[in-house]
């Protein structure tokens, strides 16, 4: 199996702008989270899906940030419009077992907001 | 409530051994291990489970105090592929929604030759 993929793996762009970072879970797997990762608080649930549907999205820091599932092997987040406090890895995981299962990292997306 | 890890860095000699430890403020559920190398992901460790199960490496020891609410993970003859961050994930409920897992802030574990 390829993994977990996410796209793009860095992403640079300017206050204001639009970003959509992209995952794909490993076939078959039907939880899928994203997670934020910074220095200061450390890697953070942002988000979960089960079935494409999302079951708990309190860690979604503000309205900026949004994510959709439109089927089981796609998903993407969005903010908009990005602030530097943004920067951060934005990682995507998944799993077949739910949230007491092993969850598969992809490898990341670097988001920097200049 | 994020758990909290310690110690928060540790470095050590091949063949050392480590332990590290997470406790939580809250009744656990389970506790979940993962070991992160600098600018890769988190790969999975262990997962601990209230009631005794375990599931992970064989090479991975890892302990749950339930009523301690503490979890420890065990480093020994240390390696130096054991260099990297290591978090753990701690979930507190298992209901329809299953809960999110929440992870500490990590520790730095640094192997030297």
């Amino acid at each position: 199996d390829a993994g977990v993929i996410q796209s793009p793996r860095h992403e640079v762009t300017e206050m204001g702008q639009e970003v959509t970072l992209r995952c794909k879970p490993i076939s078959g797997h039907d939880y899928l989270f994203w997670y934020r990762q910074t220095m200061m608080r450390g890697l953070e649930l942002l988000i979960y899906f089960n079935n494409n549907v999302p079951i708990d999205d309190s860690g979604m820091p503000e309205d900026r940030f949004s994510a959709k599932m439109p089927n089981a092997s796609f998903s993407t987040l969005k903010i908009q419009p990005s602030e530097p406090r943004d920067s951060a890895v934005y990682f995507c995981a998944s799993t077949s077992g739910g949230t007491t299962d092993t969850q598969y990292f992809g490898p990341g997306t670097r988001l920097t907001v200049l | 409530q994020q758990p909290v890890q310690s110690p928060q860095a540790v470095i050590l000699r091949e063949g050392e051994d480590a332990v590290i430890n997470c406790s939580s403020s809250k009744a656990l559920y389970s506790v979940h291990w993962y070991r992160q190398k600098h600018g890769e992901a988190p790969v999975f460790l262990m997962i601990l489970l209230k009631g005794g199960e375990q599931k992970g490496h064989e090479k991975i020891s890892a302990s749950f105090n339930e009523k301690k609410q503490q979890s420890s993970l065990y480093l020994t003859a240390s390696q130096l592929s054991y260099s990297g961050t290591y978090f753990c994930g701690t979930l507190m409920n298992y209901g329809g929604s299953q809960g999110n897992l929440i992870f500490g802030k990590g520790t730095k574990l640094s192997v030297k030759p």
